[in-house]
């Protein structure tokens, strides 16, 4: 079975800091695989994804993610943070023919600290 | 083109009573997921429905949990006799088509609370 792993559950980090969460994913097919975000009080936004091609994925506000297939990983990045930032991050995977069934890891909490 | 919208927000139900959670989807969107998501979990998928009909509800509970999605209304999560352990976060989410998932769009969710 698909199953998604985020290490960190809590990151916090000053204004300017650079960000990397993890992910790592279980599944030895062809996969896509999703970030999103969701603000305090909000719903989910996707923030990339990836399906095919470039393994450097540029997402919204500044976010990119790299997919190492070797790894089974997709950690998602940002060069310089900001207060808000803050936020849960949610990867997620799903192979193709499976839709919009998606596997979440478990979230990780960012604390931008002003 | 109003998002995906869910109702109620907060939902407070006592022990053994129903709780119906509603999702309208985007318009054009005939594809209809549900998730839950736990206190300090994930989400975790539930049930994926088309107009009138389910697909796949591998991760539909096996008692006391029935989804629908009829030709008009929303799609209703109704969960009879509620209990303590059926507090969370219920998500829907919709897209136009079942593959690819580029436009799969999610709703604010629902917080149900059991007393």
């Amino acid at each position: 079975a698909q199953s998604v792993s985020q290490h960190n559950h809590h990151v916090i980090l000053s204004e300017a800091a650079s960000l990397e969460l993890g992910c790592n994913y279980s599944y030895g097919g062809t996969v896509n695989l999703f970030w999103y975000v969701q603000y305090p009080g909000q719903h989910l936004q996707l923030l990339l994804k990836y399906f095919s091609g470039d393994p450097l994925v540029k997402g919204i506000k500044g976010f990119e993610a790299e997919f190492i297939k070797s790894k089974f990983s997709f950690n998602l990045r940002k060069p310089s943070v900001q207060w808000s930032d803050t936020a849960e991050y949610f990867c997620a995977v799903t192979s193709y023919n499976q839709g919009g069934k998606l596997i979440f890891g478990q979230g990780t909490e960012l604390s931008v600290k002003p | 083109n109003a998002g995906v919208m869910q109702n109620p927000r907060h939902l407070v139900r006592r022990r053994g009573q129903e709780a119906r959670l509603r999702c309208s989807p985007m318009k054009g969107h005939s594809h209809v997921y549900w998730y839950r998501q736990l206190p300090e979990e994930g989400l975790k998928f539930m049930v994926y429905l088309q107009k009138e009909n389910i697909i796949d509800e591998s991760g539909m509970p096996k008692e006391r949990f029935s989804a629908e999605f009829p030709k008009e209304g929303p799609s209703i999560l109704r969960i009879q006799q509620v209990v303590r352990g059926d507090s969370a976060a219920y998500f829907c989410a919709s897209s136009p088509t079942r593959t690819p998932n580029e436009k799969l769009f999610f709703g604010s969710g629902t917080q149900l609370s059991v007393l």
